[in-house]
């Protein structure tokens, strides 16, 4: 079926030091899938950080990147130097599903950046 | 811009009470979405709705039910809640269109005596 895996947390790193969340997935049933990632600050409601609806192509927001790689079936999420404020609890999305409104969405992988 | 809010904040409930959740926006969207968050379990779709008067049930559609009497709202009931239940409920809209991006609510925590 269809499914996204991603890293489990919490993940902990310094301020300035470089960040990597994996997120893989698994689209049998979706032919051109959508991929997304979504933030929660603390204290704020889930909210889109960037997405990407084409093979190959890349998103960037507030310094962070993904990159939707179809052979690998990856869309890991990176910044070079994270900030205390990037201390956050992210999700990966893929959509929509066979009926065009179903977005799945992984487990959550909770930041924190100590200063 | 546009803002979703969600009514109430806190609900705690007793077992077996049938307890709803609402959910407005003012993004004119015609697609609304109910989740429950669970620790270390993500979102799951409890139901979601295409336009007025629409449902169509989610993976975790068993024990709630839905309505959508406006486009501006949806609300989700609890048919019977189950001792020890604690979860956030969260309430997205979109605009449909070929899956747009998915604007969420600040979120209802429900706890269950």
């Amino acid at each position: 079926g269809d499914s996204v895996t991603q890293t489990e947390g919490p993940v902990t790193v310094s301020e300035s030091e470089s960040l990597i969340i994996n997120c893989t997935y698994s689209a049998t049933s979706i032919a051109y899938p959508n991929l997304f990632w979504y933030v929660r600050y603390p204290g704020e409601g889930l909210q889109l950080l960037l997405k990407v609806i084409t093979a190959g192509q890349k998103g960037s927001s507030r310094g962070f990147e993904a990159t939707y790689n179809k052979e690998t079936t990856s869309f890991h999420l990176q910044k070079a130097s994270v900030q205390e404020s990037d201390s956050a609890v992210y999700y990966c999305a893929l959509g929509p599903d066979t009926n065009a409104y179903k977005v799945i969405f992984g487990k959550g992988t909770h930041l924190h950046v100590l200063p | 811009g546009g803002i979703i809010t969600q009514t109430p904040k806190f609900l705690i409930g007793q077992e077996g009470q049938k307890l709803t959740l609402k959910c407005q926006q003012n993004f004119n969207h015609d697609t609304m979405y109910w989740y429950r968050q669970d620790s270390g379990k993500g979102l799951r779709l409890i139901y979601y709705s295409i336009t007025e008067n629409d449902l169509q049930k989610g993976d975790l559609s068993e024990g709630y039910d839905a309505s959508r009497e406006k486009k501006s709202s949806f609300s989700l009931t609890v048919t019977s809640a189950q001792k020890n239940e604690m979860a956030v409920f969260l309430c997205a809209s979109s605009s449909g269109q070929n899956q747009d991006t998915q604007y969420f609510g600040p979120g209802t925590r429900l706890l269950v005596l």
